[in-house]
């Protein structure tokens, strides 16, 4: 199984801030990684795929980046809805993974 | 716009088959490169991708669920089937369902998800 760890497991942070999460992959996924925003009691909404690709509708605030086997999700200035948890899934092997998750809390 | 809701039961006994059902609109089985997967989150913790099928009948599993997972699909129904054999306590957890591509890999429309619990 290709393994995900995403860092920190959790941050607090206040409006305005920049955000950056870390996704480590086990080995190579090559750009097979999305990110994933869970606000409390909703569903996950896909932010991020393959990579750096913005889904439609998502503010520009949010960005991906990669090397290698270490993605990062970027948030430029962070919102009060931002606050929430975030998930990195691999999709290069045919079993998919997601990380354990980072969690963003008001300061 | 595509849709999906998961259906089945929110209570099973350990030892039971949990089995639920994916309904889904806006996309068809009969479409190339659709896909269902079925993702689940025990309370409080993170997401854990379970199984897929593609529109070609194409399986894949979690290799630790693996055998006690079945997927299939209803291409004339537009529903996708789940059945986790040998339900156990750590199973409680909310179950969804959610759209992807094949050559994707992204799941970018979920179901509501349903709430099971594993309880005798």
């Amino acid at each position: 199984d290709i393994q995900m760890t995403q860092s920190p497991s959790s941050l607090s942070a206040s409006v305005g801030d920049r955000v950056t999460i870390t996704c480590r992959a086990s080995q190579s996924i090559s750009s097979h990684l999305n990110w994933y925003q869970q606000q409390p009691g909703k569903v996950p909404k896909l932010l991020i795929y393959a990579g750096t690709r913005l889904q439609s509708g998502v503010p520009s605030r949010f960005s991906g980046s990669e090397s290698g086997t270490v993605f990062t999700l970027t948030i430029s200035s962070l919102q009060p809805e931002d606050f929430a948890t975030y998930y990195c899934q691999q999709s290069y092997s045919s079993a998919f993974t997601f990380g354990q998750g980072t969690r963003v809390d008001i300061k | 716009q595509i849709t999906l809701k998961e259906s089945g039961p929110t209570l099973v006994k350990p030892t039971q088959t949990l089995t639920l059902t994916c309904s889904f609109s806006g996309f068809s089985f009969s479409t190339s490169g659709a896909g269902v997967a079925w993702i689940r989150q025990p309370p409080g913790k993170a997401l854990e991708w379970l199984s897929l099928i593609y529109w070609d009948d194409e399986k894949r599993y979690s290799p630790s669920l693996k055998n006690r997972l079945t997927i299939t699909k209803d291409t004339s129904k537009n529903q996708v089937v789940l059945k986790m054999a040998n339900m156990d306590h750590v199973d409680t957890a909310t179950y969804y369902c959610a759209h992807s591509l094949s050559l994707a890999g992204f799941f970018d429309y979920w179901g509501q998800g349903i709430p099971v619990s594993v309880s005798s």
